[in-house]
């Protein structure tokens, strides 16, 4: 079955654009989370959609936001760009959301460069 | 808040020899904990996974973990690397489907 994918693979932007990311979960999950991953702050959390409501959401600035669509699929969206932005943006779907026990399964990332 | 730690940055191992990867992690209940691999550029990958119960658990790719209440601690070994398992590993606990993860350990391998 397909696993995690995540468009577009690289983007590059200019400083104070906008940008949007998707991610589309393996078929029948219902929760997926996106984290941000840098060499200085490594992977953080950013926030979790599980059928359309946001579930939890980590220590990012109010112009990182997201959504989820009634097919699962989730978009991100970054307002304003800084050059602190640039990052791998990774997404993860599960089955279901605030179980400990299920696995996450990730996508191969966004790849963000804000110049 | 849950936190876990990889106390090594950077690992060198000469293919064949036997791999041990360091794990630590802060959590006030019975912790469910998971290993991924990244690869350069790419995403995360689950090794292997901690629920409850054996506490010795086996992953993909001839990786297996070890939990440790008393140490607070989760270990990933291999007994025999290959070139191939040349990536970065990461531990992670989850507490209501948010992954918390360490800073992750470069293996390097030699030929």
């Amino acid at each position: 079955k397909a696993g995690v994918t995540q468009t577009p693979r690289y983007l590059i932007k200019t400083r104070g654009q906008q940008v949007t990311l998707s991610c589309s979960p393996i078929s029948g999950h219902r929760s997926v989370s996106w984290y941000q991953q840098t060499p200085g702050q490594g992977l953080q959390f950013l926030f979790e959609y599980f059928s359309e409501t946001q579930r939890n959401k980590g220590n990012f600035p109010g112009r990182f936001s997201g959504r989820q669509f009634s097919n699962s699929r989730s978009e991100m969206n970054v307002s304003t760009l800084e050059l602190g932005d640039s990052a791998l943006y990774l997404c993860a779907s599960s089955l279901i959301s605030g179980a400990r026990n299920t696995e996450a399964f990730f996508g191969q990332g966004t790849r963000l460069t804000v110049v | 808040a849950q936190s876990v730690t990889q106390p090594d940055i950077h690992i060198t191992v000469s293919e064949g020899a036997s791999l041990e990867l360091r794990c630590n992690y802060s959590y006030g209940a019975t912790p469910y904990l998971f290993w991924y691999v990244q690869s350069p550029g790419q995403g995360l990958q689950l090794l292997l996974k901690y629920f409850s119960g054996d506490t010795l658990v086996q992953g993909i790719k001839g990786f297996e973990a070890e939990f440790k209440r008393s140490q607070s601690s989760f270990n990933l070994r291999k007994p025999s690397v290959h070139w191939s398992d040349a990536a970065e590993y990461f531990c992670a606990v989850v507490d209501a489907s948010k992954l918390t993860f360490g800073t992750g350990t470069r293996l390097q391998v030699t030929l």
